[in-house]
């Protein structure tokens, strides 16, 4: 199993769609994760952290199932701007030694 | 809004000659991290920098690669005799928490 999986798409939706991406990661003792968005050709840039609670910014809202080990993020109302790769971000070890693990992307078309 | 800055934005370089690629994290961050990223594939960690040295690095990170922070700005990564299979944007990214990364724009190195 890969350290960070993602259905790399492409995801191709109509303005205005819901859509939700999954993120499965492997290490159990992972800590903390995360919600990248990258356009083409350009830095990544954090969305989102992802808490054990769940977590809601706007249209955007990130949760986190540990029991079953894995993330997900739901845009609602997408627009044209949403389109990119959405990148999931999994801290693989605890205390100060942390290592980031990015999975391959989701890619996200959001079509007029 | 501070950033990170890097340069240059694209270098094209002949196979085994040294590059230095160049940033220049945010002013009060404390941790800086060097990112490539092979068109299609995802992004992979190369070397983190933490008081002056180096903390992490990966098994890409090998004595081909050297970084350096020359002043207080500056972040340098080298790489001493380039390969075709350096070919990759190199992010270079800083925070002032370990979970987190900012990103700069990423320099597109070309080797040929």
């Amino acid at each position: 199993r890969k350290e960070v999986e993602q259905d790399p798409g492409p995801f191709n939706v109509p303005e205005g769609a819901t859509v939700a991406f999954n993120c499965t990661y492997s290490n159990s003792a992972s800590q903390s994760f995360f919600w990248y968005r990258q356009d083409c050709r350009k830095e990544p840039k954090l969305l989102m952290s992802v808490y054990s609670s769940g977590n809601e910014d706007g249209r955007f809202t990130a949760q986190l199932n540990r029991a079953s080990q894995y993330i997900s993020l739901l845009i609602r109302d997408s627009k044209l701007s949403d389109s990119a790769t959405y990148l999931c971000v999994v801290n693989t070890k605890g205390g100060n030694n942390r290592k980031l693990i990015w999975g391959l992307g989701t890619s996200l078309a959001v079509n007029p | 809004e501070p950033e990170v800055t890097q340069t240059p934005s694209h270098q094209v370089t002949q196979m085994g000659q040294e590059v230095i690629l160049r940033c220049v994290p945010i002013s009060n961050h404390l941790y800086f991290y060097w990112y490539r990223q092979i068109l299609g594939q995802k992004v992979e960690f190369l070397v983190s920098f933490y008081n002056n040295e180096i903390s992490e690095k990966s098994e890409i990170f090998d004595d081909q690669f050297s970084v350096e922070r020359p002043d207080g700005s500056n972040f340098t990564l080298k790489i001493r005799s380039t390969k075709l299979e350096d070919s990759a944007m190199y992010f270079c990214a800083s925070s002032d928490r370990l979970e987190f990364r900012f990103f700069g724009p990423g320099t597109r190195l070309t080797v040929l």
